[in-house]
């Protein structure tokens, strides 16, 4: 099974509107990261968020990181149409070599 | 700027053939990987490579070889390439040590008929 799944799968909201998608793990890890993938792209990384933070913030993005729940949550705040795209979270595992990724949601934002 | 390029963005071959995708990061990045994107699957990753003529399989390796000759090149192989095999493909590069975050080319969708 995936080590990052996130929630909901799909999501549709208009311009303006905040967005917010999680993602759960199952292992102990170094750190959570999100990435971005535009329609047929290649992903391109947003924020990094350790293990011993809980909260970080990027321009629009605020990422949470709750390890006792083993979860995190992605935040775009007064969200654009450009920022309609997939979006992945991706675990480094403690003591392993390689970041797993989850199956990922995909935002969509009406104008 | 950081760039990762793929050789090619759609790749059509015939079921058999061997196949060959490149990807060449300017970085000087230690690791290099390889992923294929299925929809609902999310990245899997096929290869990694933490150094030169180093190579680590990933969680899907199976009909699948790799070739790092140069640091700055990381080549994907299908040998015999099969229609399962039809796949969006994509390579990306990091540091090593403790800075995680991946560099990605923009990919090739590559469909095997």
């Amino acid at each position: 099974s995936q080590q990052g799944e996130e929630d909901p799968q799909a999501l549709s909201i208009q311009e303006g509107e905040n967005a917010t998608m999680n993602c759960s793990y199952k292992t102990s890890i170094n750190n959570l990261q999100w990435y971005r993938q535009n329609s047929g792209r290649g992903l391109v990384h947003l924020i990094l968020i350790r293990s011993n933070e809980r909260e970080k913030h990027s321009g629009r993005l605020r990422v949470t990181l709750d390890t006792s729940k083993k979860s995190s949550s992605l935040l775009i705040t007064a969200s654009r149409a450009a920022d309609t795209a997939s979006y992945f979270c991706a675990t480094d595992e403690t003591g392993g070599f390689k970041t797993i990724f989850g199956a990922g949601t995909r935002l969509f934002v009406k104008a | 700027d950081v760039k990762v390029t793929q050789s090619s963005r759609y790749l059509v071959k015939r079921t058999g053939e061997k196949v060959f995708l490149e990807c060449v990061q300017d970085m000087d990045h230690e690791n290099m990987f390889w992923y294929r994107q299925d929809p609902g699957l999310g990245l899997r990753l096929i290869y990694f490579s933490y150094d030169v003529k180093m190579k680590e399989k990933g969680d899907i390796p199976e009909g699948y070889s790799v070739s790092r000759e140069k640091k700055e090149r990381f080549s994907l192989i299908l040998e015999s390439a099969s229609t399962n095999q039809t796949s969006m493909y994509l390579c990306a590069s990091n540091v090593g040590g403790s800075n995680y975050e991946q560099y990605f080319g923009p990919g090739t969708r590559l469909t095997v008929t």
